[in-house]
């Protein structure tokens, strides 16, 4: 079965600074999607990925699909407070729909 | 706004009764629709797949008759969780992916708390 391991598991980081999250997958990737989701509500599309050295930005949030599609990052510029929440990836299986979920990233915007 | 909705938001149940959760895709057809369940401070852990017409398919460990999956409608998938009891409590959420550029939506998820 996939497995996808996201790291760092937790992120703090002052309003204004830089991020990455990765997100690397033990199968080569069919489909990557990034969802955001504050604790105990749904899940929030962001990007999805499918070809390889795919980038993909909307506003400050920039995600990439590496060339041997096992690995995805999500770039945020200049963060701000309501980028702060839980950030997952999702690998699509090649038939279907359904996703595996990484680990999680659970992000903090200081002020 | 949302494309995916379910309902309810937040349910609360005694001990050896059973609650359905609704799941709708709100502007597109779908014929398959997953159901999944994240336990606090987990991601998310894939139940089963919801195919219209047909019946449901259950990941490896989940209950079928604990966990019963209706897709009567294009539109629509239900999950009944029957006789439920306190470690069912959990956050329920479904998917469901629209065709037209494969995206796929999730509804608001449901709290279900068995006392």
């Amino acid at each position: 079965s996939q497995e996808l391991e996201q790291s760092p598991q937790s992120l703090i980081v002052q309003e204004g600074k830089n991020l990455t999250i990765n997100c690397t997958s033990s199968k080569t990737l069919y489909g990557l999607y990034w969802y955001k989701q504050k604790y105990g509500e749904g899940l929030i599309f962001l990007m999805m990925l499918q070809k390889g050295g795919e980038e993909k930005s909307h506003e400050k949030i920039t995600a990439k699909l590496d060339e041997k599609k096992q690995q995805s990052s999500l770039h945020i510029t200049a963060s701000q407070p309501s980028h702060a929440g839980i950030y997952l990836c999702g690998a699509a299986n090649r038939t279907a729909s359904k996703l595996t979920f990484g680990t999680g990233t659970r992000l903090q915007v200081t002020l | 706004g949302a494309v995916v909705s379910q309902h309810p938001s937040w349910v609360i149940c005694k001990s050896g009764t059973s609650v359905k959760i609704e799941c709708r895709s709100l502007d597109f057809q779908a014929t398959t629709m997953f159901w999944y369940r994240q336990f606090p401070k987990q991601s998310l852990m894939l139940m089963a797949t919801s195919n219209e017409g047909s019946k449901a398919t259950y990941e490896q460990g989940v209950e079928k008759d604990k966990f019963l999956i209706n897709h009567a409608s294009l539109t629509l998938s239900t999950l009944t969780v029957t006789s439920a009891h306190p470690e069912d409590s959990s956050f329920y959420i479904c998917s469901a992916q629209r065709l037209s550029g494969n995206t796929i939506y999730f509804g608001e998820g449901s709290w279900l708390t068995v006392v």
